[in-house]
């Protein structure tokens, strides 16, 4: 199974409103990575876990909190988010952080704010 | 900070016809680099890795080289087909993945 997964699909929320981002996977890997993407843009990097540690934050405004329960589970909470913050976040894994090994990415959530 | 370029930014060819699409790193310190696919609104598709040490990846229809010492990567798509029709990212893995500015690819039937 080379299968990354994230909820909800699309996500339209408020400016006033707190939502959960999930991705899970099951190959045993132990890194796992939060993206942005805007439109026509490649993806950037927001966060990096590393055996269920936080090792990089790229600048994220702490409106969003990324949260790591177990190896197999990566959440992005998002609260009092802004409209620029509409975009497409991925998720991705890889057997560890470092950088030989490939990156296996989930399908995304297309997130909306109003 | 690495930077890394795609050119052209957008390519549009028939059905049949044989390309190849370049990415440009300025950053030769990589471990590897790997190419993507991605479809509107979708995730990203690993189609090849390569690693540093390694010159040049086939997969079915593509290839894809690497030359670290010039900052280059090229894929080559044979015989393409309108299913091919996505923007391919590429991605310097350093310290971080970096990815390219992409290439939309349109083959027209």
């Amino acid at each position: 199974d080379t299968e990354v997964t994230q909820t909800p699909k699309h996500l339209v929320m408020g400016m006033t409103n707190k939502k959960s981002l999930k991705c899970e996977q099951h190959m045993g890997h132990r890194a796992m990575y939060w993206y942005k993407q805007k439109a026509k843009k490649p993806p950037e990097l927001m966060f990096v876990y590393s055996y269920e540690k936080l090792s990089i934050n790229e600048s994220v405004p702490s409106r969003f909190s990324p949260e790591c329960p177990n190896s197999s589970l990566l959440n992005l909470h998002l609260h009092a988010l802004q409209p620029e913050d509409s975009a497409l976040y991925l998720c991705a894994s890889s057997q560890d952080s470092q950088a030989r090994e490939t990156q296996y990415f989930g399908p995304g959530t297309r997130l909306l704010v109003l | 900070k690495q930077e890394v370029t795609q050119i052209p930014a957008a390519l549009s060819v028939p059905e049949g016809e044989n390309l190849v699409l370049n990415c440009s790193f300025t950053d030769s310190a990589i471990y590897n680099l790997q190419w993507f696919r991605q479809d509107p609104g979708k995730g990203l598709t690993s189609l090849l890795l390569i690693q540093s040490s390694q010159r040049e990846q086939t997969s079915g229809r593509l290839n894809a080289s690497l030359d670290k010492s010039s900052g280059r990567s090229t894929l080559y798509i044979a015989a393409s087909q309108p299913g091919d029709s996505a923007t391919y990212l590429c991605a310097a893995h350093g310290n971080q993945f970096y990815f390219g500015t992409g290439t939309s690819l349109t083959v027209i039937p």
